[in-house]
């Protein structure tokens, strides 16, 4: 089956670091990809709709100038926490929508962010 | 309003026995897209089972099954024979046609199974 590739599963860093995460599509062409924030116990929060070669679309309350995403090719796109502090911590994870298809989206193993 | 309402913050159910999920919608979008989606606390999301508003049966994939009944609009996943490994987070999504392939969430159910 179609499967999607997070990256890094697992982050810890200093306040002020800026953290990139990847989302590949490992075997399909994803020319739209979504990042999503989860906290404790919560359902996924929509941050941003990703558009290969046009700017994302974020959601009402995300900064973008916080959160940087490029989406430059058909199979990849990235997700950067700028200066990010304890606040950021969270759990991310992005899944993608296959072009070829109307399957439903599939999701990276998610990322957690922890800054201290 | 585009929304997904779960009921159930949280569900014991005995091993082999069956669960119901529960999962109510709204949307003006005559064409929409249901989905269960399977959270372990490993925390990867995993599709379990799709509905779409135009199918005329109901969808089931092994021992998942979806109870669509639109005219409530409700899709509840059925869960049959459950097994230990079955104790995740359950989430049920909507994606209407006009949401350019956005997932509305439901706020999610844990389901513990029991020995």
């Amino acid at each position: 089956g179609a499967v999607v590739s997070q990256h890094p599963s697992r982050v810890i860093c200093k306040s002020g670091t800026s953290v990139k995460i990847e989302c590949r599509s490992l075997d399909f062409q994803a020319t739209t990809m979504f990042w999503y924030r989860q906290f404790p116990k919560k359902s996924l929060m929509l941050m941003a709709t990703s558009n290969e070669g046009s700017k994302a679309t974020y959601e009402q309350g995300v900064e973008k100038d916080k959160f940087l995403i490029n989406h430059a090719s058909l199979t990849l796109s990235t997700l950067t926490v700028t200066s990010a502090h304890p606040e950021d911590s969270s759990f991310y994870i992005c899944s993608a929508r296959d072009d070829s298809n109307n399957q439903p989206q599939h999701f990276g193993d998610g990322t957690r962010l922890s800054i201290l | 309003a585009q929304k997904i309402t779960q009921t159930q913050p949280g569900m014991f159910v005995q091993e082999k026995e069956a669960v119901t999920l529960d999962c109510t919608y709204d949307t003006s979008d005559p064409s929409y897209g249901l989905f269960w989606y399977k959270q372990p606390s490993s925390g990867e999301m995993i599709f379990l089972i799709y509905q779409g508003s135009y199918d005329q049966q109901n969808a089931t994939e092994g021992r998942y099954s979806l109870n669509f009944q639109k005219a409530r609009k409700s899709a509840n996943l059925v869960i049959s024979a459950s097994q230990l490994g079955d104790s995740a987070m359950y989430f049920c999504a909507m994606s209407p046609r006009r949401s350019n392939y956005q997932l509305i969430w439901g706020a999610g159910t844990k389901l513990i199974i029991k020995p």
